[in-house]
């Protein structure tokens, strides 16, 4: 069974200030790993992926995440947060498997960030 | 383009009226998802169709009734349903590696904002 953990249910940051949204999982095989953003009464909006490669991966809006493999995490980052990064994130977890086990798309329960002016 | 069109955008039906959810993606993509989703818990799996038949049911009850009448449409028929079953509805896509077999990130439409009374 896969499953991703999101410790925070909340992350208060400073404009202007970075903000660390924190992610780990557990899967079998090579991980597939996602973030996405939702904006109140919106759906999910994909912001980056680690497939394989680099551990640092770039995504939408200045967002980066950074996988490490030794401690099964994949934190998303942002240099400098702005008002309109409010919005609850999910991180997200594929199994590198084929066949159905591939459409098994596990979220994390989700981490609120508030960006303060 | 990496669109998902859902309709209606919001939908109050009564416990016996029948109504349907409609969802459209032109990405090619061959496996398109129904989700469910409670106010500020991760979408929960429903249903997934691949190459237009129905890969996964995760145990949805039978008021709940999906249809892929081509690769680029997903209806959701409802009918009979509870007040419990009011909810964001969120349709999605995914593109398969034909090399790998695997599903990446899927792309998630706007939602249907349902509301049983």
């Amino acid at each position: 069974a896969q499953s991703v953990a999101q410790p925070e249910d909340q992350v208060n940051v400073a404009e202007g200030n970075p903000l660390t949204v924190k992610c780990t999982y557990s899967v079998s095989g090579n991980p597939y790993l996602f973030w996405y953003v939702q904006y109140p009464n919106r759906g999910l909006q994909f912001l980056l992926k680690y497939i394989t490669g680099d551990n640092l991966v770039k995504g939408s809006y200045g967002f980066e995440a950074e996988f490490n493999k030794s401690q099964t995490s994949f934190h998303l980052k942002k240099p400098s947060a702005l008002v309109s990064d409010s919005a609850l994130y999910f991180c997200a977890v594929r199994g590198s498997y084929s066949g159905a086990g591939s459409y098994q798309l596990t979220f994390g329960k989700g981490t609120k960030l508030s960006v303060i002016p | 383009d990496t669109e998902v069109t859902q309709t209606p955008k919001h939908l109050v039906m009564g416990m016996t009226n029948k109504k349907s959810l409609k969802c459209e993606q032109h990405m090619g993509h061959r496996a398109m998802y129904w989700y469910k989703q409670k106010a500020k818990k991760p979408p929960e799996l429903m249903f997934v169709y691949s190459y237009e038949k129905l890969s996964i049911n995760e145990s949805v009850p039978s008021r709940f009734s999906p249809e892929c009448p081509n690769s680029s449409l997903l209806n959701l028929h409802l009918h009979a349903l509870q007040p419990e079953d009011s909810a964001l509805y969120l349709c999605a896509s995914s593109h398969r590696n034909p090399r790998t077999g695997q599903h990446t990130e899927a792309f998630f439409g706007q939602g249907t904002r349902l509301t049983v009374v």
